[in-house]
């Protein structure tokens, strides 16, 4: 079964130390996005990609970058870890069309120490 | 721009009694709705969507909600809830007439507890 999938699951940093999370994708899809969750503001978006070499800056991308070269992998990058990153990392992919639901990975929780 | 509300951060109902969880948008042209659940720790799973046709629209789990365009809004039902409903639901929102059309906005969330 296709899927998307995250990692780590978890991972703890100190403040200033660069970190990747990873996201892979197996539904052949265009469309790749970086939420996080926090407590009282929802899932607000990151960064996203409509495609290979395509990305987008979304409403909080200050402090974070991503990279497509292929279809099924959007990394995030938190260029120097801040204890404001401190948050569960979401992954999510859907089709191009407008109509279309997003599927999601399980969740990255980081902790900025 | 587009936008959604959830009025709601917590809504408690008894097992067995039917239960609603409240949404509201905003958006310039025609809007596209969708439902999600959160387990803990789990990611976001999609539950159902609203689209063009009819206002009702059904979903997994038994749910389903009601699009009401006077209104502005797209309310998750169920007729009797479980205690495995307990979780987090979210409303999005897209905007068909938004240059970023393939973009989703999230509500804040709600947390259901269904009492036993």
């Amino acid at each position: 079964d296709a899927e998307i999938t995250q990692s780590p699951r978890h991972k703890i940093t100190e403040t200033g130390r660069q970190v990747t999370l990873a996201c892979h994708q197996t539904w052949n899809h265009n469309n790749m996005f970086w939420y996080r969750q926090d407590l009282g503001h929802g899932l607000r978006l990151i960064h996203y990609s409509y495609g290979v070499q395509d990305t987008n800056k979304g409403e909080v991308s200050d402090g974070y970058s991503v990279s497509r070269s292929n279809t099924e992998d959007l990394p995030l990058t938190l260029e120097s870890a801040a204890s404001s990153q401190t948050s569960v990392y979401f992954c999510a992919s859907s089709t191009g069309t407008a109509t279309g639901e997003l599927f999601f990975g399980e969740g990255s929780r980081l902790t900025v120490l | 721009a587009q936008s959604v509300a959830q009025p709601e951060d917590q809504v408690n109902v008894a097992e067995g009694n039917p239960l609603t969880v409240k949404c509201t948008y905003s958006v310039s042209g025609n809007p596209y709705l969708f439902w999600y659940v959160q387990y803990p720790n789990r990611g976001l799973q999609f539950l159902l969507k609203y689209i063009t046709g009819d206002n009702l629209v059904k979903g997994s789990y038994g749910f389903e909600a009601e699009f009401n365009k006077s209104q502005t809004s797209f309310h998750l039902k169920k007729p009797s809830a479980l205690v495995s409903d307990s979780a987090l639901y979210f409303c999005a929102v897209r905007d068909s007439s938004s240059g970023s059309a393939r973009q989703l906005t999230f509500g804040s969330g709600t947390q259901l507890t269904v009492l036993p």
